[in-house]
C-alpha cells in the first residue's frame, strides 16, 4: 500500500500557466509537508501543515498555495509558473509535528518541468 | 557528504567492499540525526538514525557513528551490493524541531 502518494508524477507545462500537484497519506498522520528538491539533489522545505493548520512557511513566493482539506491530504497550488520553478517537488508526512526521534516518510515525487 | 556544497560529491566502491559516507553539522546543540537513502527516480527513504547520546547505532548492514566532539556523522555500509547505489543525506530537526533540514547528499556508485 502507498503510504504518501502524490499525482502526477510527471508535469511538463509552459511558462505563465497555473498547476496544482495533489498529495495523499493514509498513515494517519497529523503532519504534512512539501519539499522542493533542485537539480543539484539539494532537498528544501517549502511548507509543513498540522492537522490542517500551517507551521512552516519558509518564504516561498507567493505564487505557491498550499491548500490543506483536511489532515490525510496537502496539496500544492503553483501560479504563473516560471523557468525556476522546474524541479521534482515532494509531499511528505510524519507522525506529529515534533521531529525529535520522529521520521519523515516521502513520497515519490513529482517531476515538474516549466518550459 | 558535507551540509553545504556547491555539486553532488560521489562515492565510488567495488561490489562488496564497506562503504562510508560522511556528514558534518555545524550546530552543538542538535540531538537527533536521521540518515536517508534516495534512489533514482523515487523518494527519501528513512534508512537510519541516532540519538545524541550514543556514539553508534547499527541496523542491518549499516552502522551509524556520532562524533560531538568534531560534529562528524558517518553512515557505514558492510558489504555494499549494488541495490545500494543511491544518493544519501543525513537530516536533522530544527525550527524548533518541526522542520528536517537535508545535508547536501553523496552519491553511492556501486561496481561490479
Amino acid at each position: 500500500d502507498t503510504a504518501v502518494s502524490q499525482t502526477p508524477k510527471y508535469l511538463v507545462t509552459q511558462m505563465g500557466n497555473d498547476k496544482s500537484i495533489k498529495c495523499e497519506q493514509n498513515l494517519g498522520h497529523d503532519t504534512m509537508y512539501w519539499y522542493k528538491q533542485d537539480s543539484k539533489k539539494f532537498l528544501k522545505i517549502m511548507f509543513s501543515y498540522n492537522n490542517k493548520e500551517l507551521i512552516i512557511n519558509e518564504t516561498v513566493p507567493n505564487r505557491f498555495s498550499p491548500k490543506s482539506p483536511d489532515k490525510a491530504h496537502l496539496n500544492l497550488h503553483i501560479n504563473s509558473l516560471e523557468l525556476g520553478d522546474s524541479a521534482v517537488y515532494f509531499c511528505a508526512s510524519s507522525r506529529r509535528q515534533d521531529l525529535s526521534g520522529n521520521t519523515i516518510y516521502f513520497g515519490e515525487g513529482s517531476w515538474l518541468t516549466v518550459v | 557528504g558535507e551540509s553545504v556544497g556547491l555539486h553532488l560529491p560521489t562515492l565510488s566502491v567495488q561490489e562488496g567492499d564497506n562503504s562510508i559516507i560522511n556528514c558534518a553539522y555545524s550546530n552543538s546543540a542538535s540531538d537527533y540525526f536521521i540518515w536517508y537513502k534516495q534512489e533514482s527516480g523515487k523518494g527519501p527513504q528513512f534508512i537510519i538514525d541516532i540519538r545524541s547520546n550514543m556514539d553508534k547505532r547499527q541496523g542491518q548492514r549499516v552502522t551509524v557513528l556520532l562524533n560531538k566532539t568534531v560534529k562528524h556523522l558517518s553512515l557505514q555500509i558492510a558489504a555494499t551490493q549494488p541495490g545500494d547505489s543511491a544518493v544519501y543525506f543525513c537530516a536533522e530537526p530544527s525550527g524548533g524541531y518541526n522542520k528536517l533540514i537535508f545535508g547536501a547528499g553523496t552519491r553511492l556508485a556501486v561496481h561490479p
